[in-house]
């Protein structure tokens, strides 16, 4: 697609049943990101994929949560027995990895997001 | 560690004011410098960028410069609308060990008519 596709878009679900969220990145893009934003809040970085590079998880914020990257296609985060703070938006951004051409300068492209609610 | 601090908000202006938004970073090494917006029910996106030391990045009337002595990338306008209401928020692209991006906590603006 042309850009940075999220699903779902919205997600209600009860405290401690598991969820999985997805991003589908901009074809071509190397680098794909997962923040969360809490409401009012900023961007909380989660964790990086470049390439065929083992990912950044450091900004990961209990073992409750992980992602996986299919080559550097689809990305799917999994957050196991959710809690009301899990609520947020999840934004997945991606983009070209800078540096291998000029033009390139690492600019993250975004998605809508996927809102989740944790009741 | 990478760090980016900004401004609190909400910063409250009246059309045609002028507008500054401070950020300050903390890298190793030569990052890239962003100020990413976020419009009200708008996904984010990218308003302006610097990748060395002294550029100024400048879109939509905004500039930043990319301060390496005073290690700021601060965001200006010189006269506000009301359609710049927004979130704003400061980033850095590290250079060393991948290209990950860190964001600040966002700085929301509200411009009234």
């Amino acid at each position: 697609g042309a850009g940075v596709s999220q699903s779902p878009s919205n997600k209600v679900t009860e405290k401690g049943k598991d969820v999985e969220l997805r991003c589908d990145p901009i074809s071509g893009h190397t680098a794909l990101y997962w923040y969360r934003q809490r409401l009012g809040q900023g961007l909380e970085f989660l964790i990086y994929f470049q390439g065929n590079s083992a990912p950044d998880k450091s900004g990961l914020p209990s073992d409750r949560f992980s992602a996986e990257r299919t080559g550097e296609s689809v990305s799917t985060l999994t957050i196991q027995r959710t809690q009301q703070e899990d609520s947020a938006v999840y934004l997945c951004a991606s983009s070209l990895a800078p540096g291998l051409a000029v033009a390139n300068t690492g600019e993250l492209f975004f998605g809508e997001g996927s809102r989740l609610t944790v009741l | 560690g990478n760090s980016v601090t900004q401004m609190e908000g909400p910063v409250t202006l009246s059309e045609e004011a002028f507008l500054t938004i401070n950020c300050t970073y903390t890298a190793t090494g030569y990052p890239s410098l962003f100020w990413y917006v976020q419009y009200p029910g708008e996904g984010l996106q990218l308003l302006l960028k610097a990748t060395k030391a002294d550029d100024k990045g400048s879109n939509k009337g905004f500039e930043a410069t990319y301060r390496k002595e005073t290690t700021s990338f601060h965001l200006e306008k010189g006269s506000v609308q009301v359609s710049d209401s927004a979130v704003y928020f400061c980033a850095l692209q590290t250079n060393t060990g991948g290209f990950k991006t860190i964001f600040g906590a966002g700085t929301r603006l509200f411009v009234k008519a």
